[in-house]
Formats: C-alpha cells, structure tokens, sequence
C-alpha cells in the first residue's frame, strides 16, 4: 500500500526557510496530485499548496508570495519551502495524496519556528 | 472562499449511540466535492468519505454521509469506543481552492 514518509528540521529560525520532503513508496508515484497541508496546534487543517507529477502547481493564495512546491519523479518525492518564516508559521505539517480529496497522509512533522 | 461551518463545535455520546455531525458551506460545493476525516490525536487525517456519500477503502460500513449544495452530514450509526475524535469536513472547487472545516470534537458522554 502507498505509504508517505516526511523528513526535515523540526526547528527554524525566524526569517529562514522552512524545507520538509515527502517520500512516496509502495505505488505508482505518477500522474498524481501531491500536497502539503498544515495544522497549528488545537486548530483546523489549511491546505498550503500542491504539485502534479507533471511540475504542475497551485498555492494557497494566502501563501503564495513564501511557498515553493517541487517534485523529483526520479527519487518519487515532493518537497515544500516556505520562505522567511515566522512564529505563526508554527505548527504540524503533513504531506498527502490526491486533487478532491486526500490520502494517504504522511505522518505529520512538528515545525516550531524560534531562534 | 468558501467557508464550512461544522456544529454542533462538541458532541458528547455513549458507545453504541448514534452521532449525528453537519457541516455547512457558505455557497454551493459544486460536484459535492465534499470529504469527511477522522483525526485521533497525535495522528495524520484519515479519510473517511468522499463525494459526499461514498465511503473510503477499509471505511466501516456504520459510517455514512449525505448532503448536496450547502449542507451535509456525517452519521455514525452505532459508535464504537475507537470513533471517538476530531471529525473535519474538507471541500474543493476547480480554482482551485481547498478548505477544512473547524472540526466537530466527538467525545465519551
């Protein structure tokens, strides 16, 4: 089954850019959507941005002026940055699967922003 | 944008009891591009139903949900102690644009 596994820094400095990856085993890497998503603590889920395995993207408008999306096919993984990042930018962030809907999820990484 | 208004915010029930959970868009989800997740602390969103209706792979079958337009619902039929948790709903337009709910937090009465 697909399984997705997220790395990258748990903590960034304030004004740095925040980078995580997101690798897909166990199926097909090709012709899908691919997302990252956010959560601060005790809140709802915002959608950041995704990436067609064809380099295809769409941001959320809130954060398209920070956010970069990219895809290596040939090492089946997807990647966020987030530039000059603050503490708002706190939170859990998790990769998934799909366009309309979404799944699998990657396991969640923990990114606190603090110098 | 469009804003999805989940209540009630909590809901208290027994197991074995039926839980009932409405989510409301501020205009229409065209398609129903409407989903459901299950969210246990600690842990990623798990998919429940998509397009309005249709459950996810592996989804038990005592889970439902229905709606079009502006207003959907989750049901629970009979809930089992592992149901209880945080439940969003999600849609998406072709601009596109995706947005969550503010969860539904479903807790042991």
């Amino acid at each position: 089954q697909v399984q997705l596994q997220q790395s990258g820094p748990g903590l960034v400095k304030p004004s740095e850019t925040l980078s995580l990856t997101c690798t897909v085993s166990g199926g097909s890497f090709t012709s899908y959507y691919y997302n990252w998503f956010r959560q601060p603590a005790g809140k709802t889920l915002e959608w950041i941005g995704h990436i067609h395995t064809s380099g295809s993207t769409n941001y959320n408008p809130s954060l398209k002026s920070r956010v970069t999306v990219s895809v290596d096919t040939s090492k089946n993984q997807f990647s966020l940055n987030l530039t000059s990042v603050t503490a708002a930018d706190t939170a859990v962030y998790y990769c998934a699967r799909g366009r309309r809907w979404f799944d699998p999820w990657g396991q969640g990484s923990l990114v606190t922003v603090s110098s | 944008e469009i804003v999805l208004t989940q209540s009630p915010g909590t809901l208290s029930l027994s197991p074995g009891e039926r839980a009932t959970l409405s989510c409301r868009a501020s205009q229409s989800v065209s398609n129903n591009y409407l989903a459901w997740y299950q969210q246990k602390p600690g842990q990623a969103p798990r998919l429940l139903i998509y397009g309005a209706s249709s459950r996810a792979t592996g989804i038990p079958d005592r889970f439902s949900g229905s709606g079009s337009g502006t207003d959907f619902t989750l049901i629970i039929s009979r809930l089992e102690p592992e149901d209880f948790a945080v439940y969003y709903c999600q849609q998406f337009d072709s601009s596109p644009s995706i947005t969550f709910g503010q969860g539904t937090r479903l807790e042991i009465k």
